[in-house]
């Protein structure tokens, strides 16, 4: 049920470029994608819902492919501030019966000067 | 955007000892996620608190273990019971905003050290 992410791990120079992978094993509706920087909390970045779109936050975008259920984060000239851990999340059902968001393992991004 | 306090941010406790974590939100909200994060690992949902009625747990974990209150739209707390080393992470409330329900802000957390 968790969704895979890869790589593991990924060190940049500055201004280079880098692509987050998440599959996963069931149908998705729609991908999550949070960043969590060392000693903080994980923050919201963007949604991808069903319909292949691409959004955008910043010089950070993303897509969504239902078919291959999977989706892609792509970090364009990378800066110092992008360093941090990126978990991408996928909705299944609670306990309780209502959404809750499962969390692949995170891929760890340093960008180094 | 929600605000959200979490207190403590961390503490050390000793083994069979209890912890209470507190978390308030700037507003009312209908549901509150408690979330486990391990060292180096991924967030794994605790429990669903909503305001009036018991918290629902996930596979792996039980209300005498994680005993959550609710009292009110606006606070929530976990109580992390009989602790031993395995329960040393970082532990975060949670609570989800959107047209749908659907970004989660995350309070600061709370890093807790089981000796």
């Amino acid at each position: 049920q968790q969704p895979v992410q890869s790589p593991q791990a990924v060190i940049l120079r500055e201004g280079e470029d880098a692509v987050i992978n998440c599959s996963s094993s069931k149908a998705l509706y729609s991908v999550h994608w949070y960043r969590q920087k060392h000693g903080e909390a994980p923050v919201f970045l963007m949604i991808l819902l069903k319909g292949g779109e691409q959004k955008g936050h910043d010089k950070i975008s993303a897509s969504f492919n239902e078919k291959k259920q999977q989706s892609s984060l792509y970090l364009t000239a990378s800066q110092l501030s992008y360093s941090g851990t990126y978990f991408c999340g996928t909705v299944a059902l609670s306990q309780g019966g209502s959404e809750k968001l499962v969390f692949g393992k995170g891929t760890k991004l340093t960008v180094n000067p | 955007s929600a605000v959200i306090s979490q207190k403590p941010s961390r503490d050390i406790c000793q083994r069979g000892t209890s912890l209470t974590i507190q978390c308030q939100v700037d507003s009312q909200v209908t549901m509150m996620f408690w979330y486990r994060q391990q060292p180096g690992q991924s967030l794994t949902l605790i429990a669903t608190a909503n305001q009036g009625s018991e918290a629902t747990y996930e596979s792996g974990f039980v209300i005498d273990k994680f005993p959550i209150s609710r009292p009110n739209l606006t606070f929530s707390t976990l109580t992390v019971s009989n602790m031993s080393p395995e329960d040393s992470s970082i532990y975060l409330c949670s609570v989800a905003y959107g047209t749908g329900g659907e970004k989660l802000f995350f309070g600061s957390g709370t890093q807790l050290s089981v000796l």
